[in-house]
């Protein structure tokens, strides 16, 4: 079973860069599948952010498009959000997630997930 | 883009049925997942495309999706059911497919 663990800054100042990175393991970030990122705030619901394949090719949700990038590292077996301007309300709990089948089926796997919070 | 609805919370007895529902339009020709999670912890998947139960969940969990409304059952509730639970689906209709999920329930074991 594919294992993924997210890894980066827990504190990002408003108007900064969130960058996280989501290490792979029990399998191969060039698998057929994609590869997302869901984002939680503090006591509200899940949100997916976007998702990209081995590729390059990502999707992102369209009202985050603007300030998204995605990117995939096959030598280190790892894929990374970007997240620009960022501000209080992009604080959350960043999950990596990907549905193992390449089917878009739900998320098989999971993260533990990261705490960003955004503040100066 | 496409929306989908869930109560905010749900309350059941110890032992007896939970329902569930995430409403959507025309829900029933989309396909749904089902998550839970426990406080502190990332979201399990416990229905696949609408009734597939991954492996190691209870059979106790199951899910049907028909006309506007996906339900998630839990059939004999048990204290460690208590959890959020969140309904999601791909929506295809845009450019590229886009994950959307239900605001989630907070299910309450009395």
């Amino acid at each position: 079973q594919v294992q993924l663990q997210e890894s980066g800054p827990g504190l990002v100042k408003p108007s900064g860069t969130l960058s996280l990175t989501c290490a792979v393991s029990g399998g191969s970030v060039s698998n057929p599948n994609w590869w997302s990122w869901v984002r939680q705030p503090p006591g509200k619901g899940l949100e997916w952010i976007g998702e990209i394949y081995h590729t390059g090719n990502s999707n992102y949700k369209p009202s985050l498009k603007s300030r998204v990038t995605m990117s995939v590292d096959k030598s280190s077996n790892q894929f990374s959000l970007r997240l620009t301007s960022v501000t209080a309300a992009d604080t959350a709990v960043y999950f990596c997630a990907c549905d193992t089948t390449g089917y878009y089926n739900g998320f098989n796997s999971w993260g533990r997930g990261t705490l960003v919070t955004v503040s100066s | 883009s496409y929306e989908l609805t869930q109560p905010p919370s749900v309350s059941v007895a110890p032992g007896q049925t939970a329902r569930i529902p995430c409403g959507g339009n025309n829900i029933g020709s989309e396909t749904v997942h089902w998550y839970q999670q426990r406080p502190g912890q990332a979201p399990v998947l416990v229905v696949n495309a609408d009734s597939d139960r991954p492996s190691g969940i209870p059979e106790r969990f199951s899910g049907s999706n028909s006309g506007n409304t996906a339900t998630l059952t839990i059939s004999r509730v048990e204290a460690g059911d208590e959890a959020d639970y969140y309904c999601h689906v791909w929506d295809t209709s845009g450019d590229h497919p886009e994950g959307v999920f239900g605001g989630g329930t907070k299910l309450t074991v009395l």
